[in-house]
């Protein structure tokens, strides 16, 4: 079956340091890759998608990359800032044979410090 | 894109009751989403709900634990029934909006539903 693996760890950075969070996954050939951010109490929110054949995506300090040789995903959030800070959480999307839903990482925890 | 209202936003039950959680979106959706999220686990799909049929669970989730109504296009009901303290978790619901272009499936989510089931 499908797996999606996200570090468990929280990752803790530097103010102004560039965050790296990864997104590996197996036994699947998503047609596309989303990132979403969570915050305590809230539902996550969408922030990027990238295409299976895309391999590089990026919106304003945020920058995506997708490599499907590697089944991995990552995802970087340049310049942080604390308000970076939240559970990260990587979804894929449906492989080009159909399953019309988002498979869903259990999120990566970063908290940036001033 | 859409704006999801969900509640009960938080709730304490008792073993053996039953709970209904109610999602009201702002706007017209065909296909509502809910969602389960356990401690430290990823989001799990329960179930698609589809205005004016039954709706669509998905391996490992049944009907008659995890009852949805969808009387019409903004609106879904999820019911746990019977709760044990394993159902502890919080429930999302959700709708695609579909803005990833070629169908692709973004999602947006209400704030969730945090129940403890004592």
């Amino acid at each position: 079956s499908q797996k999606i693996e996200q570090n468990s760890e929280a990752l803790n950075i530097q103010e102004g340091k560039t965050a790296t969070l990864t997104c590996n996954y197996t036994n699947y050939s998503p047609a596309y890759l989303q990132w979403y951010r969570q915050d305590p109490g809230r539902g996550p929110v969408f922030l990027l998608l990238i295409r299976e054949n895309e391999k590089e995506k990026r919106k304003e300090r945020l920058k995506v990359t997708f490599d499907t040789t590697l089944k991995q995903s990552l995802f970087h959030i340049t310049a942080s800032q604390p308000a970076d800070s939240a559970t990260y959480l990587c979804a894929l999307g449906p492989s080009r044979w159909g399953y019309n839903k988002l498979i869903f990482g259990a999120g990566t925890r970063l908290a940036v410090h001033p | 894109s859409a704006v999801i209202s969900q509640k009960p936003s938080r709730d304490i039950c008792q073993r053996g009751t039953s709970l209904t959680i109610q999602c009201q979106v702002d706007s017209q959706v065909t296909m509502m989403f809910w969602y389960r999220q356990q401690p430290g686990q990823s989001l799990t799909l329960i179930a698609t709900a589809n205005q004016g049929s039954e709706a669509t669970y998905e391996s490992g989730f049944v009907i008659d634990k995890f009852p949805i109504s969808r009387p019409n296009l903004t609106f879904s009901t999820l019911t746990v029934s019977n709760m044990s303290p394993e159902d502890s978790s919080i429930y999302l619901c959700s709708v695609g909006t579909g803005t990833g272009g070629s169908g692709a499936n973004v999602l947006t989510f209400g704030a969730g539903s945090r129940l403890t089931v004592l």
